[in-house]
């Protein structure tokens, strides 16, 4: 099946840094990636879809400017959680979909907490 | 707008029994009903999936059931074992609308021995 890979898997920072989690699809091209974001005991919340090469569309109440993506290559996206506080601590997770498969496969998760 | 809902929220079992869980959507441009189990700390993984073709699949010990009509499925655990104590999520997408998966509420499930 196809892999994909979150770094780091957890990250502690400073109120007021930014934080750059990758997600990459290892064994596959992903034409589009996806973000999410998951509080505890909560659903999967859907942030912002993005394919290669283009802007990501950002879900309603998202903040782009603060949620910045970058998906430059067909195995690559980025999330940047700029000037993060303390509210911005969560679970994120990144999903991956590409033109052999029909189906999103989920990253392992990134767990930031802000202090 | 919830345009998934699940139930129940929680769910005990006893080992050997089987686990129902059930979801509602609202949207009949949906076309894809996928199952994705997550540990604590982990990702999501897809489990079982339906396209609304079929009235049911399954998979080893893990059945969906879907019924186009009421704008329901649900899954079916036979046999639950405690190492299937997770949280259990539905989803629902459209194909050809980015395929980007609205999920349910989840369900948190526990296996007794």
């Amino acid at each position: 099946g196809a892999v994909v890979s979150q770094h780091p898997s957890r990250v502690i920072c400073k109120s007021g840094t930014s934080v750059k989690i990758e997600c990459r699809s290892l064994d596959f091209q992903a034409t589009t990636m996806f973000w999410y974001r998951q509080f505890p005991k909560q659903s999967l919340m859907l942030m912002a879809t993005s394919n290669e090469g283009s802007k990501a569309t950002y879900e309603q109440g998202v903040e782009k400017d603060k949620f910045l993506i970058n998906h430059a290559s067909l195995t690559l996206s980025t999330l940047t959680v700029t000037s993060a506080h303390p509210e911005d601590s969560s679970f994120y997770i990144c999903s991956a979909e590409g033109l052999t498969y029909n189906e999103q496969f989920f990253g392992p998760g990134t767990r930031l907490t802000v202090l | 707008q919830q345009q998934v809902k699940q139930s129940p929220q929680s769910l005990i079992v006893q080992k050997g029994g089987i686990s129902i869980i059930n979801c509602a959507y609202e949207n009949t441009a949906f076309d894809y009903f996928p199952w994705y189990q997550q540990f604590p700390g982990k990702g999501p993984a897809l489990l079982i999936a339906i396209r609304p073709d079929v009235s049911e699949k399954k998979e080893g010990r893990f059945t969906i059931s879907f019924n186009k009509s009421a704008k329901q499925f649900s899954l079916h655990i036979m046999d639950s074992q405690p190492g299937d104590s997770a949280t259990y999520f539905c989803a629902a997408s459209i194909a050809n609308a980015g395929n980007m998966l609205t999920f349910g509420g989840g369900t948190r499930l526990m296996v007794k021995p």
